[in-house]
């Protein structure tokens, strides 16, 4: 079974560039998440999806961020105007729809740096 | 406010011992909490997991306890391996609330050979 796939795996851009990243689930997975992790902490939630519809995009800062997920497979998320905190990895996971355990699978992540 | 707290940065051990990763958190609806594994440059990896109606869940030499009343849980290694050395997440769901992960800060494990 193929994992989550991410790409790309590192990008380097200016503050105030944009920058989108994108994600491909699992096969099958109907639920699918966008992490922020900066350096020294545990990943956090921005986004949660469920096929195509969103669930959860509290903690989503709406003035530079927005994420889509068309078709209910793949999804990008970008980032219009960057700055310099947004510098983090972003992971992408999946789950499958009612896994109510909470397991999720992750992909390699997506390396900002923001100069 | 961070929910799940992980308050040991850095754990060093020597290999065939034992390791204890701790792990607290605030939020009573928490049902299940599950420990994540996480390599340099890859996604975290799922490891374990306990629902709250449990206090202790075993996978090989892997071995989860929960403490509902001191709002803790743990998670033991016997015996470490140098394999073992990572990054290690607890994290945390409500049953009411999606499912959603809150994760601590993580803890990093060397197993020293």
């Amino acid at each position: 079974e193929a994992g989550v796939a991410q790409s790309p795996r590192y990008k380097i851009i200016e503050k105030r560039q944009s920058v989108a990243f994108w994600c491909n689930p699992i096969s099958g997975h109907a639920t699918l998440y966008w992490y922020q992790q900066i350096l020294g902490q545990g990943p956090k939630l921005l986004i949660q999806f469920q096929n195509n519809g969103v669930v959860d995009d509290s903690q989503l800062p709406k003035d530079r961020f927005s994420a889509e997920r068309l078709k209910g497979v793949d999804s990008t998320l970008k980032i219009q105007p960057a700055k310099l905190e947004d510098s983090a990895v972003y992971l992408c996971a999946s789950s499958r729809q009612g896994a109510g355990t909470g397991e999720l699978f992750f992909g390699e992540g997506s390396r900002l740096t923001v100069l | 406010d961070q929910q799940v707290k992980q308050n040991s940065p850095s754990l060093s051990v020597q290999e065939g011992r034992i390791s204890i990763l701790n792990c607290d958190y605030t939020n009573s609806m928490f049902d299940y909490f599950l420990w994540y594994k996480k390599y340099p440059a890859e996604g975290p990896t799922f490891l374990i997991s306990i629902s709250s109606i449990k206090d202790k869940n075993e996978d090989g030499r892997f071995t989860v306890f929960l403490n509902k009343s001191a709002k803790h849980l743990s998670l033991h290694i016997v015996p470490s391996q140098p394999g073992d050395s990572a990054v290690y997440f607890c994290a945390a769901s409500a049953h009411n609330a999606g499912n959603m992960l809150t994760f601590g800060g993580g803890t990093r494990l060397m197993v020293k050979p």
